[in-house]
């Protein structure tokens, strides 16, 4: 089945640490996202990317790290830079240009700080 | 980073009631989205539209696209217990080109007594 996968689904970190979330996708969508969402909040874009080897910072991108060395790959890290990391963090894909299906999302990673 | 505002924040509703919200934008979009998100899991896609004054229902579910494009509307007539769950919109900026980013409202929260 074609789909979105995102892990770990909860991820626990030191204060101090790096961490990188992984996101697959086989829908062949050019476009990944990633976005996070706080309690009670929406969804706030920290970066994207809508081809290979190219990415765009999103309106929360400081302390946060992304590559896109393949379609299929967009993993997120997590950096000791990120005063506030603790969130659930949504990976989704899309095609180009943002069109008729909109954007897939996976099942998301809840990361906590300790 | 812009994100739309979306009414009501929430709603406590019977079932079989009918519900509505909107979401807002200071600026013109293109593409709405309207996303249902279950608690710990990755927002659903709903409904797409694409073109200013555009209804599109999908079950009982319908949206509209607003005709100044700042606006968008979604109902869900005979409201259940399985719609319980946060909602929101999405929205492509008219201003962003070929770029595939997306914004997103702050979600209706909505709940459903029997």
């Amino acid at each position: 089945d074609g789909g979105i996968t995102q892990s770990p689904k909860y991820l626990f970190r030191k204060e101090g640490q790096n961490v990188t979330l992984s996101c697959e996708q086989n829908l062949n969508h050019d476009a990944m996202y990633w976005y996070r969402q706080d309690p009670g909040q929406g969804l706030r874009l920290i970066y994207y990317s809508q081809i290979v080897n190219d990415f765009q910072k999103g309106d929360i991108a400081e302390g946060y790290s992304v590559s896109r060395e393949k379609k299929e790959s967009f993993p997120l890290t997590v950096t000791s830079a990120q005063k506030n990391p603790t969130a659930f963090y949504l990976c989704a894909s899309s095609i180009v240009p943002l069109a008729a299906t909109g954007a897939f999302f996976g099942q998301g990673t809840r990361l906590t700080v300790v | 980073g812009q994100q739309l505002n979306q009414s009501p924040q929430s709603m406590f509703i019977q079932e079989g009631e009918d519900v509505s919200m909107n979401c807002t934008s200071s600026s013109i979009f293109n593409t709405w989205l309207w996303y249902k998100q279950d608690p710990g899991e990755g927002p659903v896609l709903l409904i797409a539209l694409y073109k200013a004054g555009e209804l599109t229902s999908n079950g009982r579910l319908t949206a509209q696209f607003g005709i100044t494009r700042k606006d968008s509307f979604l109902n869900i007539s005979a409201s259940i217990p399985s719609d319980v769950g946060i909602y929101f919109c999405a929205g492509r900026a008219y201003n962003t080109g070929t770029a595939s980013k997306l914004t997103f409202g702050t979600g209706t929260r909505l709940q459903v007594t029997l």
